[in-house]
């Protein structure tokens, strides 16, 4: 079956300053590539996803790039704000409609 | 339009007893998905149920069974329950399987065994 890593497992970045977290998969069927975020007490928010026929897309101050000959593919977050401190998940999937594969997850810490 | 819905909020059981878990699904999405999230790890995926069927298992016993109702909600049940089921119970809910759209999370029952 799938299996996705991530890294890093904690990230801590001052306030402006751009993070980068990057996730690896095994499964070459894998076609879709959602990335969350979860705040303390909340359940997983969807951030932002891109599926394998692209190799980078971006909203507002988040960005995304998948390498599908190499099967990784990594979040990009510019100008950070205390806001976005929160636990990032990756995860892989065939389609947006089956079943997710998480990452480990990244804890984000913006020190303001 | 209404988001993804979970009950209870917060449950204690002891080791042995039964649970049930229950989930709304988002305005007009017909599939909903159940994760486990064990403290300071990603979800791990139990099944998911598609107009009335099961679709799809992950790694997790008998004893985790589901089911889903014509409106689309959808309840989890945990037999024998034990220690190790301690965890945040999610669901997901999306429109269709294979290219249908993303999944959308509900806040979780946080289950804690005793």
């Amino acid at each position: 079956g799938e299996n996705v890593e991530q890294h890093p497992s904690t990230l801590s970045v001052q306030e402006g300053d751009s993070a980068v977290i990057k996730c690896t998969y095994s499964d070459s069927a894998s076609n879709y590539f959602p990335w969350y975020k979860q705040e303390l007490g909340k359940g997983p928010q969807l951030i932002i996803d891109i599926r394998s026929n692209v190799g980078e897309k971006k909203d507002q101050r988040i960005a995304v790039t998948l390498n599908k000959t190499a099967k990784h593919f990594s979040l990009h977050i510019t100008e950070t704000q205390p806001e976005d401190s929160a636990v990032y998940f990756c995860a892989a999937s065939p389609n947006a409609g089956n079943m997710l594969t998480f990452g480990g997850g990244t804890r984000l810490m913006v020190k303001p | 339009e209404t988001g993804v819905t979970q009950s209870p909020t917060h449950l204690i059981k002891t080791r042995g007893q039964q649970v049930t878990l229950r989930c709304s699904s988002q305005s007009g999405h017909n599939t909903v998905s159940w994760y486990q999230q064990a403290l300071g790890q990603g979800p791990q995926f139990i099944f998911q149920y598609y107009r009335e069927e099961e679709n799809g298992r992950g790694n997790f016993p008998p004893r985790f069974s589901g089911l889903q109702f014509p409106n689309y909600s959808s309840e989890l049940n945990v037999n024998a329950l034990e220690l190790d089921d301690s965890a945040l119970y999610l669901c997901a809910s999306s429109l269709g399987l294979a290219g249908g759209t993303e999944q959308f999370f509900g806040p979780g029952t946080r289950l804690t065994v005793l």
